[in-house]
């Protein structure tokens, strides 16, 4: 079935670090990749999203690439704040889910910033 | 627009007791679902309702049950709550297609001792 697998963390960067967090993922076809933060005592938001290979999605300076050669989708920031302090989601959803849409999650990988 | 809401935010159960969990979305979604975090394990779908008048199991249903009351709001009932079931419960919503997003309510913090 499918699976999304990404970097365990925690990452613990200081405060103007670059960011990557790996995402690679196993799935039939050409499936729909999100990442989605998830802020301390709060839900899941969507962050950015990719619906076809070689697409990036961006959004509050991060980036994210669908690679289907690969089968990754590695989420990047030039300078990361404090404010970025979260756990992040690599999804998929893949296109013949039906009436709904069907999301595969990874574990998550929290991220801590520091002054 | 509220987006997704959930109550309650927190609750402590005995063992054996039951309860239920209340989400609504003010969206217009076809789609609702239920999932359960625990550490470790990212998310994992307890039960999902396709359109208002469906519902089917998840990855994870065992100890559960729902109800899909209208199109805005979606029920998860613990009939005889467990320590195992001890976890943070989020609903979420999205419209039909994969590369729909899907927006999350807050989430119920529940203990079962």
């Amino acid at each position: 079935g499918d699976s999304v697998t990404q970097m365990e963390g925690p990452v613990t960067l200081s405060e103007e670090a670059f960011l990557t967090i790996n995402c690679t993922y196993t799935a039939t076809g050409y499936p729909s990749l999100f990442w989605y933060v998830q802020y301390p005592g709060e839900g899941l938001q969507l962050l950015l999203k990719a619906t076809k290979a070689d697409d990036k999605g961006s959004n509050k300076g991060f980036e994210a690439t669908y690679r289907k050669e690969t089968t990754s989708f590695h989420l990047e920031k030039g300078s990361v704040q404090v404010s970025d302090s979260a756990v992040y989601f690599c999804a998929l959803s893949p296109r013949n889910s039906g009436g709904y849409q069907k999301v595969t999650f990874g574990t998550g990988t929290k991220l801590q910033v520091i002054p | 627009n509220a987006g997704v809401t959930q109550t309650p935010k927190f609750q402590v159960l005995k063992t054996g007791q039951s309860m239920t969990l209340q989400c609504a979305q003010d969206m217009n979604h076809n789609s609702m679902y239920w999932y359960r975090q625990d550490p470790g394990m990212g998310l994992r779908l307890i039960y999902y309702s396709a359109s208002e008048g469906t519902t089917d199991k998840g990855e994870v249903p065992n100890g559960y049950n729902v109800s899909r009351l209208n199109k805005r709001e979606f029920s998860l009932r613990l009939e005889s709550a467990a320590p195992s079931q001890t976890s943070v419960y989020f609903c979420a919503s999205s419209n039909w297609g994969s590369g729909n997003e899907q927006f999350f309510g807050p989430g119920t913090r529940l203990t079962v001792l």
